[in-house]
Parts: C-alpha cells; sequence; structure tokens
C-alpha cells in the first residue's frame, strides 16, 4: 500500500499567489483529513470529509482557504490569495472505512509564502 | 475541552537503555489514543492504538498502556537505538458527537545518543 500521496511536497511561492495542494488518500479510506502544522499552534484540524461529504470546515481559517473532494481517491486544498501567515506544513490523512478508527498521514506539504 | 499534556517536551538517554514516554488527558470520555512518531520533515507515522476498553497494546519494543480513569498513557521503550530519535506524539479521539475530532499533544523529542 503507497499510504497517504500528498504534493507539492515543498512550494515556495509569493503573497498574493493561488496554491493548490493535492492529496490521494490510501484506497478503502473513507474519511479524509487536513491539517495545520507549525511550532506555534502544533497541529490543527483544518477540514474533515466523510464519503467525499465536507463534514467540519470550522478550522479553515478564513475564506480564502477551500477544500474540494470529487471523488474517494482525491482531495485538495486550496489558498488564493496566499499569505506568510499561511506558511506551515499542510497534512492530509485518512481512516479506513471500518475499524478502529487509526489514522494514517500523509509526508505533508510544507509551504512557504514570501 | 479536551487538554493532551505530554511531560517531559525532550528527553536524552543512552542507547540500550528502556524509557517512559508520558501523555495525560483531562477529559476522560474517549473511544481511543492513538501513538504517533514524527521524524524531522515528515509526517506522523502510526506506531499503537489503544482502544477505550483496553488496557494496553503492544508491537515489538514498544508497548502503550491506557488508564482512562486517571487520564493517562504511557508508551514504554525497550531497549532504545538511535533509530527511536524523533518526535513521539499521542492523540485522542472523543467518544460521542464530533468523534473524529483529535486532540494532540504538543510531543516529547526523543534523542538517543550512541
Amino acid at each position: 500500500d503507497a499510504g497517504v500521496i500528498q504534493s507539492p511536497r515543498h512550494e515556495v511561492t509569493e503573497m498574493g499567489q493561488e496554491v493548490t495542494l493535492r492529496c490521494k488518500p490510501i484506497s478503502g479510506h473513507n474519511s479524509l483529513f487536513w491539517y495545520r502544522q507549525t511550532m506555534m499552534r502544533g497541529l490543527e484540524l483544518l477540514i474533515y470529509f466523510n464519503n467525499n461529504v465536507p463534514i467540519d470546515d470550522s478550522g479553515m481559517p478564513e475564506d480564502r482557504f477551500s477544500a474540494k473532494m470529487p471523488n474517494a481517491s482525491f482531495s485538495t486544498l486550496k489558498i488564493q490569495p496566499s499569505e506568510p501567515r499561511d506558511s506551515a506544513v499542510y497534512f492530509c490523512a485518512s481512516i479506513p472505512a471500518g475499524g478502529p478508527g487509526e489514522l494514517f498521514f500523509g509526508e505533508g506539504s510544507r509551504l512557504t509564502v514570501l | 475541552k479536551q487538554e493532551v499534556t505530554q511531560i517531559p517536551a525532550a528527553l536524552s538517554v543512552p542507547e540500550g537503555e528502556n524509557l517512559v514516554l508520558n501523555c495525560s488527558f483531562t477529559d476522560s470520555a474517549i473511544y481511543n489514543l492513538q501513538w504517533f512518531r514524527q521524524d524531522p520533515g515528515k509526517g506522523l507515522t502510526s506506531l499503537l492504538l489503544i482502544q477505550s476498553s483496553q488496557r494496553e497494546q503492544t508491537s515489538g519494543r514498544l508497548n502503550a498502556s491506557l488508564d482512562k480513569s486517571s487520564g493517562r498513557s504511557t508508551l514504554y521503550i525497550a531497549a532504545s537505538q538511535p533509530g527511536d530519535s524523533a518526535t513521539y506524539l499521542c492523540a485522542v479521539r472523543p467518544s460521542g458527537g464530533s468523534n473524529y475530532k483529535l486532540t494532540f499533544g504538543k510531543g516529547t523529542l526523543l534523542t538517543v545518543n550512541p
């Protein structure tokens, strides 16, 4: 199993540019999460999808952030326009349908906004 | 609101030593508790998951225990190796509504010296 796959691994962009982060969850996983990790705030839940439907987006910082899950094997997190304070590592994670609810993380996308 | 604390924040031990990492949580209404390790620049790797009805789980040199009533979990690492050096995080999943919202500790940075 390839695990949760995220791209890009690193992104450096300038303030005001659009950023799109991508995630492919593990096959058979029906719950998908986007987290953001910073030194100051640790891991923060941004949005949670179940069966491709957004269930809780209360963690999305503001309207500049949006996320989609058009099918069971793909999700995107978009920031438009990006700001320096968005610099962080963004993780995608998924949970298999059924089972004890073990969470599996991708390797993350490190975003730097100049 | 659930709070998860990991003490100490950092720990340095010589190779071969047995060690214990601590995780405490304030709300005992949990569904499960999961231990992760995170290497620098990498995602979180799941180590062990303990259901609320379980007292402990073992995987190789790792043993995790759970005492729900006292709000504590420990991760025991036997015969530590330099390759065990990483940040170890615990995360608690609540029971009941919004049980997808894990609360993470800030982690313990472990260094095993050869």
